[in-house]
């Protein structure tokens, strides 16, 4: 079953242009919301997370917004880049040292 | 650069040989994990150690073994490779007091190839 779902599977856009991904789960006990950039043959990196008292948080060009109640999280990145051309994973963690990764989204930024 | 290392980048075995992949961390945290990442999905828990207490996933074949003789290296082994086994194997740690969930950070992972 998976615990956190991420849509689109892959995404193309424009350089200067706005990608948003979105991820949604079900378990209310998840309280930290990372999101992972990983390029081809590296690990993955720790871009950006969020908790859910809050909902925004911005990071340069990085945004996630979250929204408890529907329980759904995106992230926005402003003003892509041919450089942020990478596969991004969404994830959710309650505590129990064991991060739900989303199936990770391909994002092309063409020039 | 405080950092996860892993050993060596790319490693290929021949079916049935056992192998020995290495991770070491210098971030000093007590948590550390390994992943096995298949091609376009994403990163799937195989064990985790909290400092030396051991935490299989339930679905982690009895073929993948791991090893923790101190805080900073921990060795993930493969009895008996398949053709399977062939993916990205990921370390991984973080910190945690039993607080909320603190952040993981990835090693650059080793390539495994079977033959």
């Amino acid at each position: 079953q998976q615990q956190v779902k991420q849509s689109p599977q892959s995404l193309i856009v424009q350089k200067g242009g706005i990608s948003i991904i979105n991820c949604a789960y079900e378990n209310t006990a998840f309280d930290y919301f990372p999101w992972y950039q990983q390029f081809p043959g590296k690990g993955p990196a720790l871009l950006i997370a969020i908790r859910p008292d809050v909902s925004e948080k911005k990071e340069g060009r990085f945004t996630i917004s979250f929204n408890k109640s529907a329980k759904q999280f995106s992230l926005h990145i402003m003003d892509s880049q041919p450089g942020d051309s990478a596969t991004y994973f969404c994830a959710a963690s309650g505590g129990n040292n064991r991060l739900a990764f989303g199936k990770g989204n391909q994002v092309v930024v063409i020039p | 650069d405080a950092m996860v290392i892993q050993n060596p980048r790319y490693q290929v075995t021949q079916f049935g040989k056992p192998v020995t992949l290495s991770c070491s961390q210098t971030l000093n945290h007590n948590v550390m994990y390994w992943y096995q990442q298949k091609s376009s999905q994403a990163p799937k828990l195989l064990f985790h150690y909290y400092d030396k207490d051991f935490n299989n996933e339930a679905d982690t074949p009895d073929n993948f073994q791991s090893r923790r003789p101190n805080t900073s290296f921990c060795f993930l082994d493969i009895r008996s490779p398949g053709l399977g086994d062939a993916a990205m194997y990921l370390c991984a740690t973080s910190t945690q007091g039993g607080g909320p969930s603190y952040e993981q950070y990835f090693g650059p992972g080793t390539r495994l190839t079977v033959t």
